[in-house]
């Protein structure tokens, strides 16, 4: 089965702070991939990587970094915390594509609140 | 225009209905379709993937592919209090070289005991 962990469940931050999310996969998948999920607003891509140290802004990169020095592992860097980023954010992994499957799989997913 | 309409529900059914959960889509380049299930507070889980029109099946559930209606769905047989969630259909243009996914914004399902 493939898994894909995610550092915190539940994140509480305030205003300004740098905050870390970390995402690991276990499947040697190639891509991964950000999101935020709102109410209302559904599933949005905040940035995706579809190789160790390649990036690709997504809809919503303003305000958010990403970092890939492995292959496993996929860091959402929120540079200097606002409360329009309280979000629940997930995690996803999938493999390149080359067999025709594109389906992506998801972690756990981390309730952010800045206060 | 979203690319991936869902109707967001609440879908209430009693146990043991017969589902039906609907997508509707607007591009005719999208031909990978995948259907996914998120309990309150928890990460989408795959439920299912096709590339083609006609039925997979996978125990109680069936998916549906109309592409000349543009038209995906979510079959679920013997419902059980346990299939309440929200449901989140996905596709994928074979025009996109990117891995990107299209979502929709997902049917909350109730299944009453």
């Amino acid at each position: 089965d493939v898994k894909v962990t995610q550092s915190s469940r539940y994140l509480v931050k305030r205003t300004g702070e740098k905050v870390f999310l970390e995402c690991v996969q276990d499947m040697d998948h190639e891509n991964m991939f950000w999101y935020r999920q709102d109410p209302g607003l559904g599933l949005r891509l905040i940035y995706f990587s579809y190789d160790v140290k390649m990036k690709e802004k997504g809809d919503i990169p303003e305000g958010y970094s990403v970092s890939r020095e492995k292959k496993e592992r996929f860091s959402l860097i929120l540079e200097s915390a606002s409360t329009n980023q309280t979000s629940m954010y997930l995690c996803a992994s999938s493999t390149a594509g080359t067999s025709g499957r594109y389906e992506q799989y998801f972690g756990p997913g981390t309730r952010l609140t800045v206060t | 225009q979203k690319e991936v309409e869902q109707d967001p529900g609440p879908l209430s059914v009693p146990e043991g209905a017969i589902v039906s959960l609907n997508c509707t889509y607007s591009n005719s380049a999208f031909q990978y379709f995948m259907w996914y299930r998120q309990y309150s507070r928890k990460g989408p889980e795959l439920l299912m993937y096709t590339y083609s029109s006609g039925n997979k099946e996978d125990g109680r559930f069936t998916a549906q592919v109309d592409k000349s209606s543009k038209y995906i769905s979510l079959f679920i047989r013997d419902s059980q209090p346990s299939d309440s969630a929200t449901y989140l259909c996905a596709t994928k243009s074979f025009m996109d070289s990117s891995y990107k996914l299209i979502f929709g914004s997902g049917t909350r399902l109730l299944v009453r005991p």
